[in-house]
């Protein structure tokens, strides 16, 4: 079993549906990544998050540490969201990071 | 200020040739990341370097692969003896301490 799970694996939207991808993890973190990558693409960081809630723009992201889990949220879904999303954590003191196999959405028009 | 640099963005090698990969990191950024990421597969660790140190190497293969930060210039990861199963993408990443890390465009790495 993968330290970090993802769901889903795949994810079809049409333009304008609000998107939630999840992230579940089963190590202790200090710090967790959401990432972005489009097709062929370099890593775009969106967000890193040890608590609570950040949001920029239409996404938003949630962590909910006792849990172990969280969520990216896009609303307003367009279709240059189209990207694979990578949740990726931060593993007690060490700075390596442990990723998620990632979450690859398409949104259509 | 310009972002974590990488080259070349795509690298192509025939079988037994030797590969380096180049990274410079954000100014001001001191701690380096090599992540390698095959074809279909997700991320993984495989070095964290700091300036002359390497500090965690667990996700290295163990035969011919190396890594090095020197005081001047970039990181280079070097992979000797190519062979097709090292064909990937690699991602370099920096931070300025054991924080948030920005990641480069990744390297391309076709071994024929």
């Amino acid at each position: 079993k993968n330290e970090v799970e993802q769901s889903p694996q795949n994810l079809t939207a049409q333009e304008g549906e609000f998107i939630t991808i999840n992230c579940s993890y089963s190590v202790g973190i200090s710090a967790l990544h959401w990432l972005q990558q489009h097709p062929g693409g370099g890593i775009v960081s969106l967000f890193m998050l040890s608590s609570g809630k950040k949001k920029h723009g239409r996404l938003i992201a949630t962590i909910n540490i006792q849990e172990k889990h969280s969520s990216l949220h896009i609303t307003a879904s367009h279709p240059r969201d189209s990207a694979v999303y990578i949740c990726a954590v931060y593993t007690g003191t060490a700075s390596k990071l442990t990723f998620g196999t990632g979450t690859r959405l398409q949104v259509t028009l | 200020n310009a972002g974590v640099m990488q080259n070349p963005r795509h690298l192509v090698r025939r079988r037994g040739q030797e590969a380096r990969l180049r990274c410079s990191p954000m100014k001001g950024h001191s701690h380096v990341y090599w992540y390698r990421q095959l074809p279909e597969e997700g991320l993984k660790f495989m070095v964290y370097l700091q300036k002359e140190n390497i500090i965690d190497e667990s996700g290295m293969p163990k035969e011919r692969f190396s890594a090095e930060f020197p005081k001047e210039g970039p990181s280079i990861l070097r992979i000797q003896q190519v062979v097709r199963g090292d064909s990937a993408a690699y991602f370099c990443a920096s931070s300025p301490s054991t924080g948030e890390q920005y990641f480069g465009p990744g390297t391309r790495l076709t071994v024929t």
